[in-house]
């Protein structure tokens, strides 16, 4: 079935360098993208989305990248710091309603 | 305002149990949504509202009522819950348009006994 996934579970982060987060989706008929950060004990919070006619979206130190043509998405941070640690999600619409799709996640640890 | 809340933050209940988990906004969201996470697991949609009626139901089982009082408001009311049941829900609203970022309440923690 329709489905969106993660390549990695886990990335592991020296303080101050960049990471990249990697998503796929299968769905083709998605419109709408987003990455959320899950921190243990708390709810997902929106860190960045993106529209399908779009392949780049930049915010303060993050990246989101689309690649329809492989269904791909990613997502940048840049000079990662500890309070970047948590669990990212990424999250696919597929039109029509707000039925969002979550992915298996992805678990960030920042090494000071 | 521009939050998510829930009530309660943590909830221990027993099998024969009625409780009510509540979520608020007054974002002036007209969609709100209940969502049900396991440990390590990604968000699983449970429930839809939109303009206070509710549009999905996942085939979640019955013991699980949602209830949308008004356009600010979302209850989910349980009943004879089983232990699987135990876990992190979480409520959600959006403004309603196709392709909307939904915002996250901290969840409630249930544990069913």
């Amino acid at each position: 079935g329709e489905s969106v996934g993660l390549h990695l579970p886990t990335l592991s982060v020296q303080e101050g360098d960049n990471s990249i987060i990697n998503c796929a989706y299968s769905n083709s008929a998605s419109d709408y993208f987003i990455w959320y950060k899950q921190e243990s004990g708390k709810g997902p919070q929106f860190i960045i989305d993106i529209r399908s006619n779009m392949d780049k979206r930049q915010g303060q130190r993050v990246t989101v990248l689309l690649n329809k043509t492989v269904k791909h998405l990613s997502l940048q941070i840049a000079a990662t710091q500890p309070g970047d640690s948590a669990v990212y999600f990424c999250a696919e619409n597929s039109g029509g309603y707000q039925k969002v799709t979550f992915g298996t996640g992805t678990k960030l640890q920042v090494i000071p | 305002d521009t939050e998510v809340t829930q009530t309660p933050k943590h909830l221990v209940m027993g099998m024969t149990n009625k409780k009510s988990l509540k979520c608020e906004q007054h974002m002036g969201h007209r969609a709100m949504y209940w969502y049900k996470q396991k440990a390590k697991k990604p968000p699983e949609l449970m429930f839809v509202y939109s303009y206070e009626k509710l549009s999905i139901n996942e085939s979640v089982p019955s013991r699980f009522s949602p209830e949308c009082p008004n356009s600010s408001l979302l209850n989910l009311h349980l009943h004879a819950l089983q232990p699987e049941d135990s876990a992190l829900y979480l409520c959600a609203s959006s403004p309603r348009r196709q392709g909307d970022t939904q915002y996250f309440g901290p969840g409630t923690r249930l544990t069913v006994l």
